[in-house]
């Protein structure tokens, strides 16, 4: 049965740092893995969605790596900015069943 | 339409009433996935609709819970004599495809709210 696991849980870090959450799965029978934020009381933005054959993906400030042997993800996200501050979220697409498997998040406060 | 689309975005009612959620999916989407998640926790997947395929409904947490969807439109969850535990937000997702480059988007939810 694929498991998704976050860490950390939270996380809270001064304005301009780079900072990397961390993503990994137990089963590497997947056909993407998705990273999302959630605002409080909003439902999820999509931000990067990285192939099974992709090692990683990128857009604006935000770098998404998959080792899908090993079963990890990491989101980096260079020069954090208080409008970061939100709930990230990966999920992966289990090939075996066709459903998105969530992690529990990590939450993120960037201070001004 | 532009994106996902649920209604209504608030819903109170009262313990042993039913509930009708509703999903409208982004135009030409052929999977839609439902979601639940309860305050402060991770998003519990409770089914999901392929274009004409027999749905996965291996989320769902009771036999009061039930869902439909027609061809590659509209999707309606329904909650039967709601419980107490079943306070929480509705998430609908879609997906143009359910192939490695499906991207998933979700519509903003449907908080319910059982006294």
């Amino acid at each position: 049965k694929q498991e998704v696991t976050q860490i950390p849980a939270a996380l809270s870090v001064p304005e301009g740092e780079n900072l990397v959450l961390n993503c990994s799965f137990t089963d590497s029978a997947i056909y993407n893995l998705q990273w999302f934020r959630q605002d409080p009381g909003k439902g999820l933005t999509s931000l990067l969605l990285i192939q099974s054959s992709q090692r990683e993906q990128t857009s604006g400030r935000l770098n998404a790596s998959l080792d899908k042997s090993s079963g990890r993800s990491t989101l980096y996200i260079a020069a954090s900015q208080p409008g970061d501050s939100a709930t990230y979220l990966c999920a992966v697409n289990d090939s075996g069943t066709y459903k998105y498997i969530f992690g529990t998040g990590t939450r993120l406060k960037v201070l001004a | 339409g532009a994106g996902v689309s649920q209604s209504p975005s608030n819903k109170v009612t009262e313990k042993g009433k039913d509930v009708e959620l509703r999903c409208d999916p982004i135009s030409g989407h052929t999977a839609l996935y439902w979601y639940r998640q309860r305050l402060g926790q991770g998003l519990e997947f409770l089914i999901y609709f392929q274009g004409n395929s027999a749905p996965d409904k291996s989320g769902l947490p009771s036999d009061r819970f039930s869902a439909e969807r027609t061809g590659e439109s509209v999707s309606t969850l329904t909650i039967q004599r709601t419980q107490q535990e079943d306070s929480a937000v509705y998430l609908c997702a879609s997906s143009l495809t359910l192939t490695n480059t499906g991207e998933l988007f979700f519509g903003e939810g449907s908080r319910l709210t059982v006294l």
